[in-house]
């Protein structure tokens, strides 16, 4: 079965340094999210991405973050300059349109970030 | 806005018992619901689905039923296994967003042989 994956599993960085979190979201799926999860939170949505946009963002998805597709199998999310209240795990997921209902998507397992 | 509320956890049970983890939704009219589930050290996973009232989402023993009259979609199972423990969330797409999903606090099910 077709499943979405995530690199890396654990990312640890210093604060102010870049990094890069990388999807290969299920192949014929065109729309494309990341969500994230701080330790015994919510899951909380960031961004949805579609033809090669965003199409939905929200509050937290700030200027530190921004989306690509670089190829026609990779996304990814970068986060700029990474604050110590990033550290989360992220999560990927892809969905194929449905007509009239809410797409069903599909999550990758995880990259755990932590900012030290 | 639109919002899932769960029960809280943790919830503890024996194997074989009966699970019930409730789930209310506000939304205005009536969006797709979804159960995920996340096991130890894992993702999250699609449990089940309804999309309409009255629909009932069924997997893995699961089953869930989208009740309009009380704003409900509460997950069952008639016999647990240890293999269930996880942590299980609602969710629902947000008023005016076909994809940006909202999820609840998540319950967490530890099932004891």
């Amino acid at each position: 079965e077709p499943e979405v994956t995530q690199t890396p599993s654990h990312q640890v960085t210093q604060m102010g340094q870049e990094v890069i979190l990388r999807c290969v979201p299920i192949s014929n799926h065109l729309y494309f999210y990341w969500y994230r999860q701080i330790l015994g939170q919510k899951v909380e949505f960031l961004v949805s991405f579609y033809n090669n946009e965003i199409s939905e963002k929200s509050e937290i998805f700030d200027d530190q973050f921004s989306v690509e597709r670089p190829d026609g199998s990779n996304f990814t999310l970068k986060i700029r300059s990474t604050k110590l209240e990033d550290s989360a795990m992220y999560f990927c997921a892809s969905s194929a349109p449905t007509s009239g209902r809410t797409d069903t998507q599909y999550f990758g397992p995880g990259t755990r970030l932590t900012v030290l | 806005g639109d919002s899932v509320t769960q029960m809280e956890g943790p919830v503890t049970l024996s194997e074989e018992a009966f699970l019930t983890i409730n789930c209310t939704y506000t939304a205005t009219g009536y969006p797709s619901l979804f159960w995920y589930v996340q096991y130890p050290g894992e993702g999250l996973q699609l449990l089940l689905k309804a999309t309409k009232a009255d629909d009932k989402g069924s997997n893995k023993g699961f089953e869930a039923t989208y009740r309009k009259e009380t704003t409900s979609f509460h997950l069952e199972k008639g016999s647990v296994q240890v293999s269930d423990s996880a942590v299980y969330f609602c969710a629902l797409p947000l008023r005016g967003s076909a994809r940006q999903l909202t999820f609840g606090s998540g319950t967490q099910l530890t099932v004891l042989p």
